[in-house]
């Protein structure tokens, strides 16, 4: 059982808005503002998309965008397009003796 | 640009070890802490290991600890997971991570290591 608490899948047709929760506890996601977000193609290495919970890495559309609101953080990806389908994995730093913790994934159908 | 190359990966026994490389480019190595990061078949992210830039400070996850060992040669730009007491669980690809701050900004293609008898 992974650490942080990620949807098994959310879907949404293009153009829409879709959001991806991620809930953890006050040791993790709600004690610090390191939480990051990864997609995955199939087959492809995971890529950075959000970082400290709002942050964009440069060349990441601004259709992504991250917040946080006590132990649940959340990832918003407006405008879907087709080629937004993957896994999502959020991560999050932690105080316990496992410093760095992955959300389950979360799978995005585009309709 | 940014690149790191994992290699070492295989099929080993249980009980058998392997030693994972990863070759980096594209950024300043000694400066920068390092991550592996495993995905078993079918299944999400797990955090392993983290060294610090200079080798000072090692943390790992409860699963491989005591029978994993992360290490970096600076001088050659070069990140190692020595993998002991392999069991079937291990299997997974592994990625080298590059860290920033709290984060994993780049990734590796990663390397399959497959524990069966």
């Amino acid at each position: 059982q992974s650490a942080l608490t990620q949807p098994a899948s959310v879907s949404g047709s293009p153009g829409q808005s879709i959001t991806i929760s991620c809930t953890g506890t006050s040791s993790d996601v709600g004690g610090y503002n390191y939480v990051s977000w990864y997609q995955q193609h199939p087959g492809k290495a995971p890529k950075l998309m959000i970082y400290d919970v709002t942050n964009r890495p440069s060349g990441v559309s601004n259709r992504f965008s991250g917040s946080k609101s006590g132990n649940t953080a959340s990832l918003t990806i407006s405008g879907l397009q087709a080629e937004d389908e993957g896994e999502f994995y959020c991560s999050s730093y932690t105080s316990t003796n496992t410093p760095w913790v992955f959300g389950g994934g979360t799978k995005l159908t585009v309709l | 640009q940014v690149q790191l190359v994992e290699s070492g990966g295989g099929v080993v026994q249980p009980g058998g070890s392997l030693r994972l490389s990863c070759v980096v480019s594209g950024f300043i190595f000694n400066s920068y802490g390092m991550h592996w990061v495993r995905q078993a078949p079918g299944k999400g992210l797990e955090w392993v290991a983290f060294i610090r830039y200079d080798g000072s400070n090692k943390y790992y996850a409860d699963s491989v600890k005591g029978r994993f060992t992360i290490s970096r040669d600076n001088s050659k730009d070069t990140l190692f997971l020595q993998m002991n007491s392999l069991r079937a669980e291990d299997t997974a690809v592994y990625y080298c991570t590059k860290a920033d701050g709290n984060y994993f900004d780049y990734w590796g293609q990663g390397t399959l290591v497959t524990v069966s008898s």
